[in-house]
């Protein structure tokens, strides 16, 4: 199974409202990752947790909340976000170590803040 | 980090022709490349995966890395209509337990029937 999926497909919110993206691995990766792809650009690394803990955070604004609740899963939590935060959210997920370094990625959620 | 360059594209080749996608990277110290290929409106795609110079063959596809000239490219061979997606062949970077990858705008390849 080299399956990532991502939940929901699409979501609508306004700015004042809190939703989270969900996402999940079951091919025992321990490092998973969130990426931002706006219309016609490259996906943009946001953050990276490596053994459920985060270690990279792309100076991304804290209206993004990620969490790990365990080697499965990823969240995203959004508040108070701005149109412009519009976009493809992408996960990611990888083996950790030397030499294990192909991603693998969801289909996205495709999210429209209002 | 730099970013990766690739050719800027967009290209459009009629169907069965062979089609060449090119990038330089900048990394030194980068030993691992991959193609993904993007649908539109969906998540990236592993391709071709490789950790040497040389070629490389899967199908109707092939890599060739560079790394004397920090260069990679795939080959495409009797393109099909299907085949039209972004292609990005992004850089990685270790560090942390885990490995970041930094993609290039990629090339957009549209082939016609």
């Amino acid at each position: 199974d080299t399956e990532v999926t991502q939940t929901p497909k699409h979501l609508v919110m306004g700015m004042t409202n809190k939703k989270s993206l969900k996402c999940e691995q079951h091919m025992g990766h321990r490092a998973m990752y969130w990426y931002k792809q706006k219309a016609k650009k490259p996906p943009e690394l946001m953050f990276v947790y490596s053994y459920e803990k985060l270690s990279i955070n792309e100076s991304v604004p804290s209206r993004f909340s990620p969490e790990c609740p365990n080697s499965s899963l990823l969240n995203l939590h959004l508040h108070a976000l701005q149109p412009e935060d519009s976009a493809l959210y992408l996960c990611a997920s990888s083996q950790t170590g030397q030499g294990n370094n192909e991603q693998f990625f969801g289909p996205g959620t495709r999210l429209t803040v209002l | 980090q730099k970013e990766v360059e690739q050719d800027p594209g967009p290209l459009s080749v009629p169907e069965g022709a062979i089609v060449s996608l090119n990038c330089t990277y900048s990394n030194s110290a980068f030993q691992y490349f991959m193609w993904y290929r993007q649908y539109s409106r969906k998540g990236p795609e592993l391709l071709m995966y490789t950790y040497s110079s040389g070629n490389k063959e899967d199908g109707r596809f092939t890599a060739q890395v560079d790394k004397s000239s920090k260069y990679i490219s795939l080959f495409i061979r009797d393109s099909q209509p299907s085949d039209s997606a972004t292609y990005l062949c992004p850089e990685g970077y270790s560090g942390a337990g885990s490995y970041q990858l930094t993609f290039g705008k990629g090339t957009k390849l549209s082939v016609i029937p």
